[in-house]
């Protein structure tokens, strides 16, 4: 059964600091990797995804990367901003159909 | 274009009542999603629809969870006689789909219907 972790828990900065959230999956067998902001009381928005033959994936300030053979994940976000504040979500989708498996979550606070 | 929108953003019942949950997909998207989120934790999958049919109910709780999807488009996630632990957000996604024969495609998710039981 595949399994998604997350860590750190929770993570407070003060703004401008580059930082690194980690997720850990026990099943390679994955046909791509997402990462999702999520703001309290809202809904998912899509970051980045990975495909399984790629190793990593940029948007602006964030990077991920991918070691499918090691069933890891980072996301990196660069000079980080008060508004980067919000829960950070990994999932995983399955090889062969769509389900997602989430992570727990980091819940990272940048301070001003 | 319109996003996936869930009605109500917040429902309040008591123990032991019913209640129906409303997802309204992306237009064209055949393959949707329900997930339901507790409090500090990931969203956890609990039903899949590849057009009017359920692909996968393998995550829902109990017999008391029951999802339609009758004209392949809304989709209705009913809950009986519901219990406290049912409190929870309940999200659901669509995608164009894929299903077993094509590649899985990106899920877009909707702001989720907050329900508390009491």
């Amino acid at each position: 059964k595949q399994e998604v972790t997350q860590i750190p828990a929770a993570l407070s900065v003060p703004e401008g600091e580059n930082l690194v959230l980690n997720c850990s999956f026990t099943d390679s067998a994955i046909y791509n990797l997402q990462w999702f902001r999520q703001d309290p009381g809202k809904g998912l928005t899509s970051l980045l995804l990975i495909q399984s033959s790629q190793r990593e994936q940029t948007s602006g300030r964030l990077n991920a990367s991918l070691d499918k053979s090691s069933g890891r994940s980072t996301l990196y976000i660069a000079a980080s901003q008060p508004g980067d504040s919000a829960t950070y979500l990994c999932a995983v989708v399955k090889t062969s159909y769509d389900k997602v498996i989430f992570g727990p979550g980091t819940s990272l606070s940048v301070i001003p | 274009g319109a996003g996936v929108s869930q009605t109500p953003s917040n429902k309040v019942t008591e123990k032991g009542k019913y209640v129906e949950l409303r997802c309204d997909p992306i237009s064209g998207h055949t393959a949707l999603y329900w997930y339901r989120q507790s409090l500090g934790q990931g969203p956890e999958f609990l039903i899949y629809f590849q057009g009017t049919g359920a692909a996968d109910d393998s995550g829902l709780p109990n017999d008391r969870f029951f999802a339609v999807r009758p004209e392949g488009s809304v989709s209705t996630l009913k809950i009986q006689r519901t219990e406290r632990g049912d409190s929870a957000v309940y999200l659901c996604a669509s995608s164009l789909g894929g299903g077993e024969r094509g590649p899985p495609r990106e899920q877009f998710f909707g702001p989720g219907t907050r329900l508390t039981v009491l």
